[in-house]
């Protein structure tokens, strides 16, 4: 069964902490994606990357970064952590460059809370 | 600037019934969209898509509709069963580079029994 991980389902953490959400997928898939959920927004895109080492901004990229080191691993990072940031967020992938209609296939999430 | 908007956050079924989730898009370039479905505490899942150049497509209990000219789209759920209340969310594909995905705001469907 093909799959996304996320590492961290909940965490908790403080005002101006660096906060590191790691995804990892066996698909082999060349296009990951950060997405946040929040409530009467919906998914916003954060950062995605269709390639190692390649990172382009989504919606909503400020106060984030990104790292894709290898084509399995995509990591969003917090530099400083925020109050509001605090959400929901959702790591996925798909194919790149499909005839088809490109399923994201998403992890189960990692609920973050910054207080 | 909303490109994909659901205008219901919610919308409450009986068992048996007709389930109509909706979904308007403002970008005449998208190529696909598709709806997914969200439990509590797990990630979305797929759950159907349709081209750009088709009107309907079918999968068991789900139909989508498209109304290109009224840049709409509708999610049929027949008959409603109560494993289908989640949130479902509407999503439009841009074609180009990694292919990214647009989400609407999600509609929370509960099915009654």
């Amino acid at each position: 069964d093909v799959k996304v991980t996320q590492s961290s389902r909940y965490l908790v953490k403080r005002t101006g902490e660096k906060v590191f959400l790691e995804c990892v997928q066996d698909m082999d898939h060349e296009n990951m994606f950060w997405y946040r959920q929040d409530p009467g927004l919906g998914l916003r895109l954060i950062y995605f990357s269709y390639d190692v080492k390649m990172k382009e901004k989504g919606d909503i990229p400020e106060g984030y970064s990104v790292s894709r080191e290898k084509k399995e691993r995509f990591s969003l990072i917090l530099e400083s952590a925020s109050t509001n940031q605090t959400s929901m967020y959702l790591c996925a992938s798909s194919l790149y460059g499909s005839s088809g209609a490109n399923v994201l296939t998403f992890g189960a999430g990692s609920r973050l809370t910054v207080l | 600037d909303q490109q994909v908007k659901q205008n219901s956050p919610s919308l409450s079924v009986q068992e048996g019934r007709i389930s109509i989730l909706n979904c308007d898009y403002t970008n005449s370039m998208f190529d696909y969209f598709l709806w997914y479905k969200k439990y509590p505490a797990e990630g979305p899942t797929f759950l159907i898509s349709i081209s750009s150049i088709k009107d309907k497509n079918e999968d068991g209990r789900f139909t989508v509709f498209l109304n290109k000219s009224a840049k709409h789209l509708s999610l049929h759920i027949v008959p409603s069963q109560p494993g289908d209340s989640a949130v479902y969310f509407c999503a439009a594909r841009q074609p180009q580079g990694a292919q990214k995905l647009v989400f609407g705001q999600g509609t929370r469907l509960t099915i009654n029994p």
